[in-house]
């Protein structure tokens, strides 16, 4: 069965250094999601990605992030100068479109750790 | 804010009962409903979704959606202990989470 892999699986950084997170969608899929979740809290949207531009974003996703399809299988968030809030683990999503009959599969997840 | 709210728990739950896990949300615009699973440690996975009022049923899994009340529930029948997660309620895409209840089913 097709799925979303992410990598590395665990990061650690240093407060003020840049990271970037890679997620390889489902192969067919369209839509692109960045979600985190800090340890204990809910899961949050941070930004939706389609036709190589960003579709949605929250209010979390500031400048300080930014997403990118560097090619045809690979779709990344960086941060550019982490904080100690940044420490979470960070799902990418995809699915074959927009809408609700059509199901965001998540990938394992990275664990982001800012010290 | 358009939020999502829910019981953290635990609910806990005999193996063989039915769980109920409830969920409301503040946007009366929301159009469709998520329930996620999520075992510790691991990205959440799909059960169901639903979009209109009433229910709907897969399996050992019924949703429930009131949209007058604002109010979206999961009923778990025969639980089992792998059933043991937590449940995440999410509306819309992109999706808005609750913050999970964490269900517990005793053997």
């Amino acid at each position: 069965e097709p799925e979303v892999t992410q990598t590395p699986s665990h990061q650690v950084t240093q407060m003020g250094q840049e990271v970037i997170l890679r997620c390889v969608p489902i192969s067919n899929h369209l839509y692109f999601y960045w979600y985190r979740q800090i340890l204990g809290q809910k899961v949050e949207f941070l930004v939706s990605f389609y036709n190589n531009e960003i579709s949605e974003k929250s209010e979390i996703f500031d400048d300080q992030f930014s997403v990118e399809r560097p090619d045809g299988s690979n779709f990344t968030l960086k941060i550019r100068s982490t904080k100690l809030e940044d420490s979470a683990m960070y799902f990418c999503a995809s699915s074959e479109a927009m809408g609700y009959s059509y199901e965001q599969y998540f990938g394992p997840g990275t664990r982001l750790t800012v010290t | 804010q358009k939020e999502v709210e829910q019981n953290s728990g635990p609910l806990s739950v005999p193996e063989g009962a039915i769980a109920s896990l409830n969920c409301t949300y503040s946007d009366r615009g929301s159009q469709s409903f998520f329930w996620y699973r999520q075992y510790s440690g691991k990205s959440p996975e799909l059960i169901m979704f639903i979009y209109s009022n009433g229910d709907k049923e897969d399996g050992r899994f019924t949703a429930q959606l009131n949209k007058a009340s604002q109010y979206v529930s999961l009923l778990i029948r025969d639980s089992q202990p792998s059933d043991s997660a937590t449940y995440l309620c999410a509306r819309d895409t992109p999706l808005v989470f609750g913050k999970g209840t964490r269900l517990s089913v005793i053997a």
